[in-house]
């Protein structure tokens, strides 16, 4: 049973360029997460999404960041005009429900690097 | 969700037992325990999670204190794979985690 596949693995973009990750759940699971972590710091929450719907994006900076769970296909995490500070390791997380005691389990996570 | 305190890092000798702890003194009658563990460049690994009781799967065991005000991982023979991060989690929440910054453990071989 696949787990949660994220890509790319690494990504290196210059300084006001795009950059798109992103992340297939695993397979039954319906609810999506995407988390930051920055260089020695733990990781922090950014946005939960369902199929064609964001459910809470409290974390997500206001600007720049987008992410999508479209019908088809996986969820995008999109930043847009990257500069130094949104270099850190984005990771993916998914879940079959969202009960109490949810358990999330965790992509490999794609590091991004602003030059 | 409560906060969580865990030192910043352990030291153990392979093969021998691990007790991680964790305290977490607001804790609610809701809030789970979680633990996750991250090797470097990975994200980070499920380990368990538990409520009141003492948990047990084939990686590890929680132990609960009764006040449930604290907890402690147990990883019963340490490897040198389980050189990580190991971080705990106390949350009502179902998904908005808060990640401290963990207790980095050290298995000397």
């Amino acid at each position: 049973n696949a787990g949660v596949m994220q890509n790319p693995r690494h990504l290196v973009r210059r300084r006001g360029q795009e950059a798109r990750l992103r992340c297939s759940p695993m397979k039954g699971h319906s609810h999506v997460y995407w988390y930051r972590q920055l260089p020695e710091e733990g990781l922090k929450f950014m946005v939960y999404l369902q199929k064609e719907n964001i459910i809470d994006e409290s974390g997500m900076p206001k600007e720049r960041f987008s992410a999508e769970f479209p019908k088809e296909g996986p969820s995008i995490l999109r930043i847009q005009q990257v500069v130094r500070g949104d270099s850190a390791a984005y990771f993916c997380a998914s879940s079959p429900t969202t009960g109490m005691g949810n358990t999330i389990y965790f992509g490999e996570g794609s590091w991004l690097t602003v030059v | 969700d409560a906060k969580t305190t865990q030192p910043n890092s352990m030291e153990s000798n392979e093969e021998e037992p691990v007790h991680l702890p964790c305290n977490h003194s607001t804790i609610s009658g809701t809030d789970y325990i979680h633990w996750y563990r991250q090797l470097p460049s990975q994200g980070p690994e499920y380990v368990i999670h538990g409520l009141t009781s003492n948990v047990n799967n084939r990686m590890a065991s929680l132990a609960i204190a009764e006040d449930r005000k604290s907890s402690t991982l147990i990883l019963h023979r340490a490897t040198l794979r389980d050189a990580a991060v190991y971080y705990c989690i106390s949350t009502s929440g179902t998904y908005k985690y808060i990640f401290g910054t963990g207790t980095r453990l050290k298995v000397l071989a």
